[in-house]
């Protein structure tokens, strides 16, 4: 069974610019999760999807979205970037909303110039 | 508030050797889940091991275990027979049930270095 899948693996983009990630979850998942990997923060929770809908939600600004397909793969788009948007950007999917384990994917490395 | 304290920014331990990585937890709700996941150099995470809160025996996946005391809100993470590839950042993580909107979301500690010497 394939993994999680995540495209591109890498990112350069400038201030200013938008960006769309992209995140496949593992066949037969439901639930995607993205999450942000920074050396100063550490990993934080963006938000969660389930069956298209936005469930949960991190503390992050508008400029952060995504949207998630009938077919379970999601985006995540980030307007108007920042220098501190430079970081690992880790998609996780599991099997229902609430379910025990997520499994993640190789992750977007996005670096902001 | 921290939810998640990894007090060792890196441990070393000699191959074939058993090491325990700490991880202690701050919360009020009476069901969670506690997780280990290893990230390599590459970045993915890989999942390793599962404790649910009201699982009453410590989990165990090949030569990991979870060493769970409720009581101290500790999940630690022991390797046993340590080798070369179980180099890596090693994360704590602890997702809240109770309440209905935390769903799938994971609160993760800063993190464990390890590194396997030979």
């Amino acid at each position: 069974k394939a993994g999680v899948t995540q495209t591109p693996r890498y990112l350069i983009k400038t201030r200013g610019q938008q960006v769309t990630l992209s995140c496949s979850p593992i066949s037969g998942h439901r639930s995607v999760s993205w999450y942000q990997q920074t050396p100063g923060q550490g990993l934080q929770f963006l938000f969660e999807y389930f069956s298209e809908t936005q469930r949960n939600k991190g503390n992050f600004p508008g400029r952060f979205s995504g949207r998630q397909f009938s077919n379970s793969r999601s985006e995540m788009n980030v307007s108007t970037l920042e220098l501190g948007d430079s970081a690992l950007y880790l998609c996780a999917s599991s099997l229902a909303l609430g379910a025990d384990t997520q499994y993640f994917g190789p992750g977007t490395r996005l670096t902001v110039l | 508030a921290q939810k998640i304290t990894q007090t060792q920014p890196g441990m070393f331990v000699q191959e074939k050797e058993a090491v325990t990585l700490d991880c202690t937890y701050d919360t009020s709700d009476q069901s969670y889940g506690l997780f280990w996941y290893k990230q390599p150099s590459s970045g993915e995470m890989i999942f390793l091991i599962y404790q649910g809160s009201y699982d009453e025996q410590n989990a165990t996946e090949g030569r990991y275990s979870l060493n769970f005391q409720k009581a101290r809100k500790s999940a630690n993470l022991v390797i046993s027979a340590s080798q070369l590839g179980d180099s890596a950042m090693y994360f704590c993580a602890m997702r809240e049930y109770a309440g209905g909107t935390s769903y799938g979301k994971l609160t993760f500690g800063q993190g464990t270095i390890l590194t396997v010497h030979p």
